[in-house]
C-alpha cells in the first residue's frame, strides 16, 4: 500500500508552547487528508478534513484555532497544536487518501506529551 | 458517528482462525465495509474492503451477508503478531469520505 509518514514520532513540550507536526504522503499525491486523536485506551477520534488548498473541515467540538491544519500541497498537511496544554498530550494520527484508490492510508502516529 | 458494533475483545488459539464479527445494520447501499487494525501505540493498518461480495486477500477473507447488516473477518491461520484491535467501518466509496471508527475488537491471539 501507499506510504504516509509522520514527522516527529514523539515529542514533549512544555505547556503554553505550540507543537507542529508534519503528515506526508510518499507516493502518491492526497488530495484529502484526516487528522485523529487517539486517547489511550479509546478509538480514534476524527478531528479534521482537509482538501489541498482549501480551508479544513472541523468535526464537531475541535477548536479550529487551536488545532492549525494547513494542507498546502498534495503530499504535505500540518498539524500545529497552538498554546498546548497536559490535556492535549495523545497519539496524534493522520492518514492520506486519493488517487485511483479511496483507501485511506494512515501514518504511524505522534506521541504529544504536555508537560 | 460510528455505525458498527463489534464485541470488545475476542481470544484466539494461534495457528486457528480468528473470526471477528461486526454488525452495521443500518448500513446505506452504497457503503463499503472496511477492516483496519492497529497494533499497540502505531497507525491503523489497511485489511480488506468489499460492497456486497466475499472478498479475500493475502491477508484475510471478508464474508458479508446477503442482507449487508453484518460481515465477518477471517484470519485463516492466526499468528501472535495478528494481536491488534480490530476496526470494522462502513463509509460511501468517494475519496474524501470520512472514517469514523467505533470501538474496534481487541483480539489476542494465545500461543
Amino acid at each position: 500500500g501507499a506510504v504516509v509518514s509522520q514527522h516527529p514520532s514523539r515529542v514533549i513540550c512544555k505547556s503554553g508552547t505550540s507543537v507542529k507536526i508534519e503528515c506526508r504522503s510518499l507516493d502518491f499525491q492526497a488530495t484529502t487528508m484526516f487528522w485523529y486523536r487517539q486517547f489511550p485506551k479509546q478509538s480514534l477520534m476524527l478531528m479534521a478534513t482537509s482538501n489541498e488548498g482549501s480551508k479544513a473541515t472541523y468535526e464537531q467540538g475541535v477548536e479550529k484555532d487551536k488545532f492549525l491544519i494547513n494542507h498546502a500541497s498534495l503530499t504535505l498537511s500540518t498539524l500545529t497544536v497552538t498554546s498546548a496544554h497536559p490535556e492535549d498530550s495523545s497519539f496524534y494520527i493522520c492518514s492520506a487518501s486519493g488517487g485511483a484508490t479511496n483507501e485511506q492510508f494512515f501514518g504511524p502516529g505522534t506521541r504529544l506529551t504536555v508537560l | 458517528d460510528a455505525k458498527t458494533t463489534q464485541p470488545p475483545s475476542m481470544d484466539c488459539a494461534e495457528g486457528r482462525a480468528a473470526n471477528l464479527p461486526c454488525n452495521h445494520s443500518t448500513i446505506s447501499g452504497n457503503e463499503y465495509v472496511y477492516w483496519y487494525r492497529q497494533i499497540h501505540s502505531q497507525g491503523p493498518q489497511y485489511i480488506i474492503h468489499g460492497l456486497k461480495n466475499n472478498e479475500t486477500n493475502e491477508m484475510a477473507s471478508l464474508i458479508i451477508t446477503e442482507d449487508r447488516k453484518s460481515s465477518t473477518l477471517i484470519l485463516p491461520h492466526a499468528t501472535l503478531r495478528d494481536t491488534a484491535v480490530y476496526y470494522c467501518i462502513v463509509r460511501p466509496p468517494n475519496t474524501g469520505n470520512q472514517f469514523y471508527f467505533g470501538t474496534g475488537t481487541s483480539l489476542t491471539v494465545i500461543p
